[in-house]
């Protein structure tokens, strides 16, 4: 069974910092992994889509890496703004990409 | 530009009603599914479906029950509530040949 973790559960940096949040998942037969931005009391926000054919994905401030021999995922914030704070979740997709296990997320505050 | 709309946002139920969660997406999306988010736990699949008419389980499928008669709707459905089901539920769907998953705002569920 597929199992997903996040480290750090939660991370409070000054504005400007550059920061890495991890994502470990146990089988690396996957499809695909995703990085989603969950805001409080809100739904998920797509940020980055890895296939498992690919190395790495960028978007603006944020790169993800995805490396499924060792079963991980990095997500790199560049010069961090307090509006990225947010929940950052990582869900690694299945067979086909149907279904995706979740880890249970990193919680970030930005400071002023 | 709706993508995936959620309703009711809030609900509170009293231990053994009945009620449907409901979801629709207006991007002809053929896979949909249901997530519960509970504290520390990430998200879990309850049940998906791959098309109209084809619905199948999750991980966490007891006490809630599908069923997918058009493209556009996803419903799920509480037969006999329990203090267990309060949850934040989320309805996601995907397009054919896409592996990216959009997610609606949620509902939040209180059953006392």
């Amino acid at each position: 069974k597929q199992e997903v973790t996040q480290i750090p559960a939660a991370l409070s940096v000054p504005e400007g910092e550059n920061l890495v949040l991890n994502c470990s998942f146990t089988d690396s037969a996957i499809y695909n992994l995703q990085w989603f931005r969950q805001d409080p009391g809100k739904g998920l926000t797509s940020l980055l889509l890895i296939q498992s054919s690919q190395r790495e994905q960028t978007s603006g401030r944020l790169n993800a890496s995805l490396d499924k021999s060792s079963g991980r995922s990095t997500l790199y914030i560049a010069a961090s703004q307090p509006g990225d704070s947010a929940t950052y979740l990582c869900a690694v997709g299945n067979l086909y990409g149907q279904n995706f296990v979740f880890g249970p997320g990193t919680r970030l505050s930005v400071l002023p | 530009n709706a993508g995936v709309t959620q309703t009711p946002k809030f609900q509170v139920l009293k231990t053994g009603q009945s009620m449907t969660l409901q979801c629709a997406q207006d991007m002809n999306h053929e896979y949909m599914s249901w997530y519960r988010q509970d504290p520390g736990m990430g998200l879990r699949l309850i049940h998906y479906s791959v098309g109209a008419g084809i619905t199948d389980q999750g991980e966490v499928p007891n006490g809630y029950n599908v069923s997918r008669s058009t493209t556009e709707d996803f419903p799920l459905r509480l037969l006999s509530a329990a203090p267990s089901q309060t949850s934040v539920y989320f309805c996601a769907s995907r397009a054919p040949g896409s592996t990216e998953a959009f997610f609606g705002q949620g509902t939040r569920l209180t059953v006392v």
